[in-house]
């Protein structure tokens, strides 16, 4: 009974370059969550999605910055031109449905941009 | 605004109680959670408090006052496997976002 996978587990990227995070939820759980991790800091929400749908992206930064969770495989959450900023813990979560469910966590990818 | 109050370290005794507070201001309230994440690891689910009152789960327990916004993790027979940091995370209303606190550095020794 796997849980969330998240991978890579660990990401080093130059700036500039592109990061893709992988993230697949706990089998049947069709919602899926984004947080970052700064170092000393709490977990930030990102972004919340159902399967080929963004449902809240709230906490999403404008630019650069983009999640999909298709139909078939993983959610990914893609980093463009990556700055020094962007390095922290990315943590997918998922849950069987939206509303009153527990998240459960995956292990996270520390990203870390040289 | 969103704001989540916990101690940033605590220290105790291997077999003592440790009790970790967590107080809240959030514009909507849908539910409390406190997960375990230990240094490098996923967060663990612990507990989910969305009426008022006390939950017991084996040696962890968690209480809620939603008129205080206040709740505790109540940890008893500490063991040296429960240094680890403690989240406090809300449910924000009607949205599923989770608003975490910074979380409490609990360090349990002999």
């Amino acid at each position: 009974n796997a849980g969330v996978m998240q991978n890579p587990r660990h990401l080093v990227r130059r700036r500039g370059q592109e990061a893709r995070l992988r993230c697949s939820p706990v089998k049947g759980h069709s919602h899926v969550y984004w947080y970052r991790q700064l170092p000393e800091e709490g977990l930030k929400f990102m972004v919340y999605l159902q399967k080929e749908n963004i449902i809240d992206e709230s906490g999403m930064p404008k630019e650069r910055f983009s999640a999909e969770f298709p139909k078939e495989g993983p959610s990914i959450l893609r980093i463009q031109q990556v700055v020094r900023g962007d390095s922290a813990a990315y943590f997918c979560a998922s849950s069987p449905r939206g509303v009153g469910e527990t998240q459960y966590f995956g292990p996270g990818t520390r990203l870390l941009v040289l | 605004g969103q704001n989540i109050d916990q101690p940033t370290e605590m220290t105790a005794t291997e077999g003592a109680i440790v009790q970790i507070n967590c107080t809240y201001q959030t514009s909507g309230f849908n539910g409390l959670f406190w997960y375990q994440q230990h240094a490098g690891e996923a967060p663990t689910f612990l507990s989910y408090n969305v009426l008022d009152g006390l939950e017991e789960k084996g040696r962890f327990s968690s209480f809620l006052s939603r008129s205080k916004g206040y709740s505790y993790l109540l940890l008893k027979e500490l063991q040296m496997k429960d240094s680890a940091s403690y989240l406090c995370a809300v449910r924000d209303g009607g949205f599923q976002k989770l608003v975490f606190g910074t979380g409490t550095r609990l360090l349990v020794s002999p």
